[in-house]
Parts: structure tokens; C-alpha cells; sequence
């Protein structure tokens, strides 16, 4: 079974500061995918990265930073020096190898306040 | 733009009734897959199609049901509407039937609203 656990509901930050997501996952298969997906006011899911879990690398893109840690069943993701465009509602997700389907967590709703 | 195109954006009728979503997704890509969200149970995965047949099946209501036609567009019907199916609908596509490192590219959605 997968499970995709975002504990933070909604946070609010004021701008610049940084702020990290959390999300903790649950699967038996030793091959799966994490990804990290942001819903905007606008409504359309876009994607923001995927990591294998062979992988554990972290990775960087501008002011985005995503944490992998197999050991704890994290993938975390902080944004630096936040800013009012980041508000939006960011889920994170799981696949399992073979034909399963993506799953979601609940997601986390952030408000960044100028 | 992800290239997924989603109509209508949003949908009001009444319990009861039956409605269609329609979704084409990005060019060249084979799979598309149905997504519901709702306040309480988040992102739910409802049935994927791959070139035309259906692949998998999610948390879908025997009310619902959805195909793939030849030209790829899919659609979702929703019959025998109920107040708790006011939801977002997401439609998503990617190129193939079961690569698990593939990104999907969703839709804009289509908002239902069941009064």
C-alpha cells in the first residue's frame, strides 16, 4: 500500500522568509518515485520535480531545495527567501513501479504575506 | 500550459442529473488518467485509459464511468448526481502506459458543482 502524509495543513510566512514542507511516505516496494507537484490560485497541478528511490541525492533549483532521506521516509521541500508568487498549494506524491497510480498526499497550503 | 485541455471549467446542475467531462490531452501522449478533488479526501486517482483501453482503476464510483476515444480525447460521465460529488476533476496525460517515473501534465480542471 502507499501513503503520502503532509502534517502541515496550511503555513503562513511573511515574505523572504524560508519555509520547508514536509512529507513523510509509506510503501513496501523497494522502486518507487517521489514527486513534488504546486497548485497555484489559478487551479492547474504543475510540476516541480521527481527523485527515484534509488536517489537519494538532494537537489537544488534556484531558490527550491528538496531533502530525501530513505531513512526516514521523507522527501521535504524548502523554499528560500519566500515570496508573495510561492503562495499556492503543494502536494507531494508517490508511485509504486508497475502500473499503480500516482498518490497524493493531502497537501500544504502556503500563504506568503508581503 | 501543460497541454492538457479540460472542458467545461466549470459545470453547475442538480442532484439527479448526468454530466460529461471532456479531456484531450497533450499531444503524442497515449495515457490519461481522471482525478477528483475534494476539501475532504484530497487528490483521489479515478481511472486511467492508455491508447484507448482501460489500464487502471482507482476509488471510481459505479456511477461514474469514462472512455478514451480513437483520437485519444477522454471523457468522464457522472450520472446520478449527489451533493457529495461537487469536486474538481482533474484530467492528466502522459506519453506512456506505465513508466513510474513519468510526470504527468494535468488539466486546468473542470469545478462541478452539485446543488
Amino acid at each position: 500500500a502507499q501513503k503520502v502524509t503532509q502534517a502541515q495543513t496550511e503555513i503562513s510566512v511573511v515574505e523572504k522568509e524560508d519555509v520547508t514542507l514536509d512529507c513523510v511516505y509509506e510503501t513496501r516496494d523497494t522502486t518507487y518515485y517521489l514527486f513534488w507537484y504546486k497548485q497555484p490560485p489559478s487551479g492547474e497541478l504543475v510540476f516541480l520535480i521527481r527523485r527515484n528511490s534509488f536517489d537519494e541525492q538532494n537537489e537544488i533549483s534556484g531558490r527550491y531545495s528538496w531533502n530525501f532521506q530513505k531513512s526516514t521516509s521523507s522527501f521535504n521541500f524548502t523554499i528560500t527567501a519566500s515570496q508573495v508568487v510561492d503562495s499556492a498549494v503543494y502536494f507531494c506524491a508517490l508511485r509504486n513501479s508497475g502500473n499503480t497510480p500516482l498518490v497524493f498526499g493531502k497537501g500544504t497550503r502556503l500563504s506568503v504575506i508581503a | 500550459d501543460s497541454g492538457v485541455t479540460q472542458t467545461p471549467k466549470h459545470l453547475i446542475t442538480a442532484t439527479g442529473q448526468r454530466v460529461t467531462l471532456r479531456c484531450s490531452p497533450r499531444s503524442g501522449d497515449l495515457s490519461v488518467y481522471w482525478y477528483q478533488q475534494s476539501l475532504d479526501q484530497g487528490l483521489q486517482f479515478l481511472i486511467q485509459y492508455y491508447n484507448g483501453e482501460e489500464r487502471a482503476k482507482g476509488n471510481i464510483l459505479e456511477r461514474f464511468s469514462a472512455q478514451q476515444f480513437p483520437d485519444l480525447h477522454s471523457e468522464l460521465n457522472l450520472s446520478s448526481l449527489e451533493l457529495g460529488d461537487s469536486a474538481l476533476y482533474f484530467c492528466a496525460s502522459s506519453t506512456s502506459m506505465t513508466a513510474t517515473n513519468e510526470k504527468l501534465f494535468f488539466g486546468s480542471g473542470t469545478q462541478l458543482s452539485v446543488l
